[in-house]
């Protein structure tokens, strides 16, 4: 069973259009992110969510928001995109431990979103 | 912000040698994990470090946690053709409300010539 999983994983749109990726976790875990990864490889955080809060908002344009059903799902919305927004999102999880260990994220496959 | 250097940023070894890798930080980290990504893949964690000075293995994988918290190193031993990929270190910090934000090396691509 996949333990975080993402859809779609390849996406190909115009500019200018509104896109979601949907992210789904089934490790009980209580905090879920986005990450970005350019096109020279570099991830960086966009959001975390925990139990459906906002925890981390990055600069990171308005056109873009997340959105949490319940805190196994963690979607991400894109409105308006535009060509430099291509890049590979990740959607990520981890448990809620304090401080501690056992805190260390697990990472979906990836949505790689393409702007035309 | 905050920023990992990790070197080298690519590697080509032959099947069978030993491989090391290592980030460093001018901010000082809680926690430090290695992750691999496959093309086409999400990262994949390999080993998290939690104690200053902390060694830990697994299998052919061996990292350390700096002392100062604001370095670490990953050694693979008898590379074999299946460890090809990008390898990135990550600084962990606690952002509040069990949220914990990674900051990421720019990744060590390793290639292995059979």
């Amino acid at each position: 069973d996949t333990a975080v999983s993402q859809t779609p994983k390849y996406l190909v749109t115009q500019m200018g259009n509104d896109k979601s990726i949907k992210c789904e976790q089934n490790l009980g875990h209580d905090t879920m992110y986005w990450y970005k990864q350019d096109s020279k490889k570099f991830l960086k955080i966009m959001f975390s969510y925990n139990n459906k809060e906002l925890i981390i908002n990055e600069t990171v344009p308005n056109r873009f928001s997340p959105k949490s059903p319940d805190k196994a799902h963690l979607n991400l919305h894109i409105n308006s995109l535009e060509l430099g927004d291509s890049a590979v999102y990740f959607c990520a999880s981890s448990l809620r431990q304090g401080r501690s260990q056992n805190t260390e994220a697990f990472f979906g496959q990836g949505t790689r979103l393409t702007v035309v | 912000g905050q920023q990992l250097n990790q070197s080298p940023q690519s590697m080509f070894i032959q099947e069978g040698e030993d491989v090391s890798m290592n980030c460093t930080s001018s901010s000082i980290f809680n926690t430090w994990l290695w992750y691999k990504q496959d093309p086409g893949e999400g990262p994949v964690l390999l080993i998290a470090l939690y104690k200053a000075g902390e060694l830990t293995s697994n299998g052919r994988l061996t990292a350390q946690f700096g002392i100062t918290r604001k370095d670490s190193f990953l050694n693979i031993s008898a590379s074999i053709p299946s460890d090809v990929g990008i390898y990135f270190c990550a600084g962990q910090t606690y952002s509040g409300a069990g949220s914990y934000q990674l900051t990421f090396g720019k990744g060590t691509k390793l290639s292995v010539i059979p």
